[in-house]
């Protein structure tokens, strides 16, 4: 059983074009996490919801709006796509307030072309 | 936020032990010291993680100095499986401003050789 499953694995899009990606995490976890892996390897957050509620929003153009219909699921939902928007996307979660390990998706790699 | 710094790469080779070492001087008293790991073309995976005192573990163990200012990950026999990149990380999970998220640095890229 994958513990923080991402969908889809792979993207390849042109420009402009809407995607979305989808996360999923059966640990019974009450907190996710979107990261953006860029070509030069840094991993940075992008969002954390807790209860579905956003509690992190790092400074993310607002062509990415995350969602989280309940708390095992957080999707990423990217509009008019550009370049510079290629990356790693992973998806994370963990327990808010204790200090256990995070768990993380296996990444998506969108290639915008 | 603080932070750590750690040395761009360090080579071993295999099944001798790897000492990686990490630097937080403005570590805070309520800081923990996370270690995580990402293998190639996957996510980050967690290692280990300590606040005073050393941690072992079944991947690693993790020793902190007195004054918490340094750490140093250590991996007692490495494989190849290893290889990897391998990030320390400070983490608050009580303030509320940081909400439990992992600010990651560069890391050491661990190259394992047979």
């Amino acid at each position: 059983d994958t513990a923080v499953s991402q969908t889809p694995k792979y993207l390849v899009t042109q420009m402009g074009n809407d995607k979305s990606i989808k996360c999923e995490q059966n640990l019974g976890h009450d907190t996710m996490y979107w990261y953006k892996q860029d070509s030069k390897k840094f991993l940075k957050i992008m969002f954390s919801y807790n209860n579905k509620e956003l509690i992190i929003n790092e400074t993310v153009p607002n062509r990415f709006s995350p969602k989280s219909p309940d708390k095992a699921h957080l999707n990423l939902h990217i509009n008019s796509l550009e370049l510079g928007d290629s990356a790693v996307y992973f998806c994370a979660s963990s327990q808010l307030g204790q200090n256990t390990e995070a768990f993380f998706g296996q990444g998506t790699r969108l290639t915008v072309v | 936020d603080a932070k750590t710094t750690q040395p761009n790469s360090m080579e071993s080779n295999e099944e001798e032990p790897v000492h990686l070492p990490c630097n937080h001087s403005t570590i805070s008293g309520t800081d923990y010291i996370h270690w995580y790991r990402q293998l190639p073309s996957q996510g980050p995976e967690y290692v280990i993680h300590g606040l005073t005192s050393n941690v072992n573990n079944r991947m690693a163990s993790l020793a902190i100095a007195e004054d918490r200012k340094s750490s140093t990950l250590i991996l007692h026999r490495a494989t190849l499986r290893d290889a990897a990149v391998y990030y320390c990380i400070l983490r608050d999970v009580v303030r509320t401003d940081s909400w439990g998220k992992l600010q990651f640095g560069a890391g050491t890229q661990v190259v394992v050789t047979p």
